[in-house]
């Protein structure tokens, strides 16, 4: 069956450091893959999506990985801030039909 | 634009009353997300719609459950009769397909506590 892993352990690293948090699936061959972000108490916020023949995808602090043969995307945050400080979630799309897959999502905690 | 907007966003009721939530996607927005989020499952997509046309849901986890979408600024999803086990947060998303892959836009959520 098709499965979404991300980080299973909460990640936390000082400030200024680069955070880098993992997404692995299986059974899946996605066209697409995005990655959001999740404050508490509050809706997934879209980051950066990344496409199956793309290696890489940057937007400021942030980079986004993909690759198709180890069927894994990790996303970087950069000199990292505890307004980083959230849950990160990645979510693969087969096709162009807008149905998402979600991962359960790290927790990165990010200390000044 | 607003964004999506859900109401209730806070609801407490009794086990087997009736919970209707509701939703207003992004004007111009041709999908439209159900996903409940627990802490034990995660964010599940529970129904799609396009066009206002129901697509998949295959993730409604019972009868109990049902959605609709009566136009295209408008979206219900209803629980009946609840159960304490609906308790979680149940998000309601859109999404305007483009063919370059579907950002969804996330509403703040509705808290449901089924007691």
């Amino acid at each position: 069956s098709q499965k979404i892993e991300q980080n299973s352990e909460a990640l936390n690293i000082q400030e200024g450091k680069t955070a880098t948090l993992t997404c692995n699936y299986t059974n899946y061959s996605p066209a697409y893959l995005q990655w959001y972000r999740q404050d508490p108490g509050r809706g997934p916020v879209f980051l950066l999506l990344i496409r199956e023949n793309e290696k890489e995808k940057r937007k400021e602090r942030l980079k986004v990985t993909f690759d198709t043969t180890l069927k894994q995307s990790l996303f970087h945050i950069t000199a990292s801030q505890p307004a980083d400080s959230a849950t990160y979630l990645c979510a693969l799309d087969g096709t162009n039909a807008g149905k998402s897959t979600f991962g359960d999502g790290t927790t990165l905690t990010v200390k000044p | 634009d607003a964004g999506v907007i859900q109401s209730p966003r806070h609801e407490v009721t009794e086990m087997g009353q009736e919970v209707t939530l509701r939703c207003k996607p992004i004007s111009g927005h041709d999908y439209l997300f159900w996903y409940r989020q627990t802490m034990m499952r995660g964010l599940e997509l529970l129904i799609y719609f396009n066009n206002n046309v129901p697509i998949d849901d295959s993730g409604m986890p019972e009868d109990r459950f049902s959605a609709k979408m009566p136009n295209a600024s408008f979206s219900t999803l209803k629980i009946q009769p609840s159960e304490p086990r609906d308790s979680a947060v149940y998000f309601c998303a859109s999404s305007l397909s483009r063919g370059a892959g579907n950002t969804i836009y996330f509403g703040e959520g509705s808290w449901l506590t089924v007691v």
